[in-house]
């Protein structure tokens, strides 16, 4: 079972660059999310989304874009790399989440971005 | 708002210690709580969950209960292990996603 697959685990980029965090899960899952992770910060939701289609902002949207065309895929983009979006994302799925029943999330290994 | 408030540690135990990492809770209404293990490298692995007040979640020898009138869910583990050295989250659920507490890193010695 791949589960939810993340691609690059590492990347470096410059101020001002753009780049495309890939998302990918194969359990048929409708509910997609995106976390940052900081030190000492926990993680925080940045977009999420509830179906093909369909997204939505969470805590700390800005800066970053999100799409859902297919079911499987969920990427994220950032439009002009700033140092503060330095952090490692971490990409999440469920089968769905706003029902009774709390699935559980299931996570990606992470994608640990640094920004000079 | 939504927030959730763990000892942050680090936290070191010798093997076949007792653990306990303190978590509380701010929400409206009674939200399902979990707890997340991470170890290093690695994503986030969902541990034990409780959905209602009362309820004891448990899974691998640790367990957490959901206490309404404290508003806590404390994790406990009566005898640890080396394997068990990892960042363990505390979490609520919102209507759009997780709120999460910092991360307690606990580290088991030999």
């Amino acid at each position: 079972n791949a589960g939810v697959t993340q691609t690059p685990k590492f990347q470096v980029l410059k101020t001002g660059q753009s780049m495309t965090l890939q998302c990918a899960q194969d359990m048929n899952h409708e509910y997609m999310s995106w976390y940052r992770q900081d030190p000492g910060m926990g993680l925080r939701l940045i977009h999420y989304s509830v179906g093909a289609g369909i997204t939505d902002q969470g805590e700390v949207p800005n800066g970053y874009n999100v799409s859902r065309s297919t079911t499987e895929d969920f990427p994220l983009r950032l439009l002009s790399a700033a140092p503060s979006q330095t952090s490692v994302y971490f990409c999440a799925s469920s089968r769905r989440f706003l029902e009774k029943g709390n699935q559980p999330q299931h996570f990606g290994d992470g994608t640990r971005l640094s920004i000079l | 708002g939504n927030s959730v408030t763990q000892m942050e540690g680090p936290v070191t135990l010798s093997e076949e210690a007792f653990l306990t990492i303190n978590c509380t809770y701010t929400a409206t209404g009674y939200p399902s709580l979990f707890w997340y293990v991470q170890y290093p490298g690695e994503g986030l692995q969902l541990l034990l969950k409780a959905t209602k007040a009362d309820d004891k979640g448990s899974n691998k020898g640790f367990e957490a209960t959901y206490r309404k009138e404290t508003t806590s869910f404390h994790l406990e583990k009566g005898s640890v292990q080396v394997s068990d050295s990892a960042v363990y989250f505390c979490a609520l659920k919102r209507a759009d996603g997780l709120t999460f507490g910092k991360g307690t890193h606990l580290i088991i010695q030999p």
